[in-house]
């Protein structure tokens, strides 16, 4: 089955205790990107990756890092976190071929409270 | 810069109606355009998406959306809603050959009532 999956879907810290969010894709897509959701800003992207090796930084990207050493995985790193990083986050994958006219696959979300 | 806006924050309707959700959009060429749903608890899903051709486009779960170049809009239709459509939509525009960041609208609430 396709699917994109991110761990843990529930995590709640504290302000600058370094976290990893992870994201895992079992369908060879080149593209990969991390959202944030915020109540009535939508979604906003923070990174994305065109490929191994390739990362770019998105709408909002202060505050994260993101690596992708493998094509399957495209983790997202808070070294600091702090309160406004309190989201609902989504990781997504796409083929890059068909950047925009294939379907992104969403991954179930990680909602992170940080205190 | 490319931006999307859904005016409606919420929308209530009754089971059986029809639907309507609004979207327009700025962006200087033909845009590729996306409406997606997100249920309670749930990512994303993609409903349908327009890039080129018949400006009326058909999606799963019954929704279609028509692409209006001339009112830069890009509305949802349903013409009768399930309780089981009750969901956030997403709005959301790609720029061919240009950004890789999509842009996605606030989202609109639907509330369906038996």
């Amino acid at each position: 089955e396709a699917q994109v999956t991110q761990n843990p879907r529930y995590l709640i810290t504290v302000t600058g205790k370094k976290l990893t969010v992870t994201c895992s894709q079992n369908m060879n897509h080149e593209y990969m990107s991390w959202y944030r959701q915020d109540p009535g800003l939508g979604l906003r992207q923070i990174y994305y990756s065109m490929n191994v090796e390739v990362t770019d930084k998105g709408d909002v990207p202060e505050g994260y890092k993101v690596s992708r050493k493998e094509k399957r995985n495209f983790p997202l790193i808070l070294e600091s976190p702090s309160p406004n990083q309190t989201s609902l986050y989504f990781c997504a994958s796409t083929t890059a071929r068909g950047l925009f006219t294939d379907t992104q696959y969403f991954g179930p979300g990680t909602r992170l409270t940080v205190l | 810069a490319q931006s999307v806006t859904q005016p409606d924050i919420h929308i209530t309707v009754s089971e059986g109606a029809s639907l309507e959700l609004r979207c327009n959009y700025s962006y200087g060429a033909t845009p590729y355009l996306f409406w997606y749903v997100q249920s309670p608890g749930q990512g994303l899903q993609l409903l349908l998406k327009y890039f080129s051709g018949d400006t009326l486009v058909q999606g799963i779960k019954g929704f279609e959306a028509e692409f209006k170049r001339s009112q830069s809009s890009f509305n949802l239709r349903k013409p009768s809603v399930h309780w089981s459509d009750a969901a956030e939509y997403f709005c959301a525009v790609g720029a061919a050959g240009g950004s890789y960041i999509p842009t996605f609208g606030r989202g609109t609430s639907l509330i369906v009532h038996p």
